[in-house]
């Protein structure tokens, strides 16, 4: 079955720590992986993506992913958190046919202490 | 700006109401799609649509229904409200075909509150 799991509900850094954020996918076929960032009381912002080629993927706000595929994993990570990072984030795969629904996962919540 | 526009933020009905939650796109996207916001539930998807008057079942669909008359309107229906319904509810639309542009675009969210 296809599914997509972060493994940490939530999670807390210190302000200017760095940080990653777990995610592992059970995908059939070559899929493409997204990370979304949600701030309390708003929609879904894209923060990167993966489709192909260099593992390493590079996004808004300073965030980057690495894609292991031999791990089924697409880890999240920033060198330095800020207070405003905190906020709500979910991984997603999503079909090579672009027409079918994103699959998320439970979603990690990340406070900043200062 | 892309964009996808949800007609209301906050909404409270009365269990019993037919509600209408309504989502508009301006990206010419061919698909689009309901999830539903629970806590520690993550994004559930409810319904989707990948044409004008076609659809899709999500993974729960029970109690709700909707309609997609035109390519930039896709609607939520909820026939009979109830508090079980009571919810964050969050609107998408995603390109058709491959490649690098594939990301599902969301709205700012309906929370739903049914009393």
């Amino acid at each position: 079955a296809q599914s997509v799991t972060q493994p940490d509900i939530h999670i807390t850094v210190s302000e200017g720590a760095s940080l990653e954020l777990r995610c592992n996918y059970s995908y059939g076929a070559t899929p493409y992986l997204f990370w979304y960032v949600q701030s309390p009381g708003q929609g879904l912002q894209l923060l990167l993506k993966y489709f192909s080629g260099d593992t390493l993927v590079q996004g808004i706000k300073g965030f980057e992913a690495e894609f292991k595929r031999s791990q089924s994993s697409f880890n999240l990570r920033k060198p330095s958190v800020h207070w405003s990072d905190a906020a709500e984030y979910f991984c997603a795969v999503g079909p090579y046919q672009a027409g079918t629904a994103l699959i998320f996962g439970k979603g990690t919540t990340l406070s900043v202490s200062s | 700006d892309v964009k996808v526009t949800q007609s209301s933020r906050y909404l409270v009905k009365r269990t019993g109401e037919k509600v209408f939650l309504e989502c508009v796109q301006d990206m010419d996207h061919e698909n689009m799609f309901w999830y539903r916001q629970d806590p520690g539930l993550g994004l559930r998807l409810i319904y989707f649509s990948y044409d004008v008057k076609m659809k899709e079942k999500g993974d729960i669909p029970e109690g709700y229904s909707v309609s997609r008359e035109k390519k930039e309107r896709f609607s939520l229906i909820l026939e009979s409200a109830s508090t079980n319904q009571t919810s964050m509810y969050l609107c998408a639309s995603r390109a058709t075909g491959t490649g690098l542009n594939t990301e599902a675009f969301f709205g700012q969210g309906t929370r739903l509150t049914v009393v």
